[in-house]
């Protein structure tokens, strides 16, 4: 089946620097990849859209200046967290739809963000 | 605005015996439901899913019931296995459009007593 490979699984990073997670499909090509975040024993809430070849597409509330996404080919997405502070910390997801399997949508394994 | 929701944060079944997880949801456009079954610290593993058009869809142990009209789903599980405990998000999408998200329920958490 399709696999959808998140790196990396866990990141400790400072205040005010920038930390970058890579969303990967690795044996099918994904033109939309969505972001995730879940804070603790809440559901997953939908961040972003990504497309590729085109500039994501922003749920309300998210900010697109601390929150950068680039999908530059058809298999990598990423998520740059720019100037994280401690509020950032939380559980981010991706996932990428398989269009050989009829409306899969595949997820990575997350990557917990830990800001100190 | 919570569109999808599951209003029982946990649920304590015993081995054996049948776990049914609830989901409801208001938005009548929704014309296609998943559930995902999650670990702490990884990303939701896909179960089953139903399209709009049916009322039940069967794999293995899992069964998922739609009630349209009631805006209302739900996943049984049996016989319920000790591997079974986890974190059972239910989710819907609009439409088969690629670039359409999910929305997920806020998750119960499901303990099977050996």
């Amino acid at each position: 089946g399709a696999v959808v490979s998140q790196h990396p699984s866990r990141v400790i990073c400072k205040s005010g620097t920038s930390v970058k997670i890579e969303c990967r499909s690795l044996d099918f090509q994904a033109t939309t990849m969505f972001w995730y975040r879940q804070f603790p024993k809440q559901s997953l809430m939908l961040m972003a859209t990504s497309n590729e070849g085109s500039k994501a597409t922003y749920e309300q509330g998210v900010e697109k200046d601390k929150f950068l996404i680039n999908h530059a080919s058809l298999t990598l997405s990423t998520l740059t967290v720019t100037s994280a502070h401690p509020e950032d910390s939380s559980f981010y997801i991706c996932s990428a739809r398989d269009w050989a399997e009829n409306y899969g949508y595949t997820f990575g394994s997350g990557t917990r963000l830990t800001v100190v | 605005d919570q569109q999808v929701k599951q209003n029982s944060p946990s649920l304590s079944v015993q081995e054996g015996r049948i776990s049914i997880l609830n989901c409801d949801y208001t938005n009548s456009m929704f014309d296609y439901f998943l559930w995902y079954k999650k670990y702490p610290a990884e990303g939701p593993t896909f179960l089953i899913s139903i399209s709009s058009i049916k009322d039940k869809n069967e794999d293995g142990r899992f069964t998922v019931f739609l009630n349209k009209s009631a805006k209302h789903l739900s996943l049984h599980i049996v016989p319920s296995q000790p591997g079974d405990s986890a974190v059972y998000f239910c989710a819907a999408s609009l439409g088969l459009g690629g670039a359409n998200n999910l929305f997920f329920g806020t998750g119960t958490r499901l303990t099977v007593i050996p």
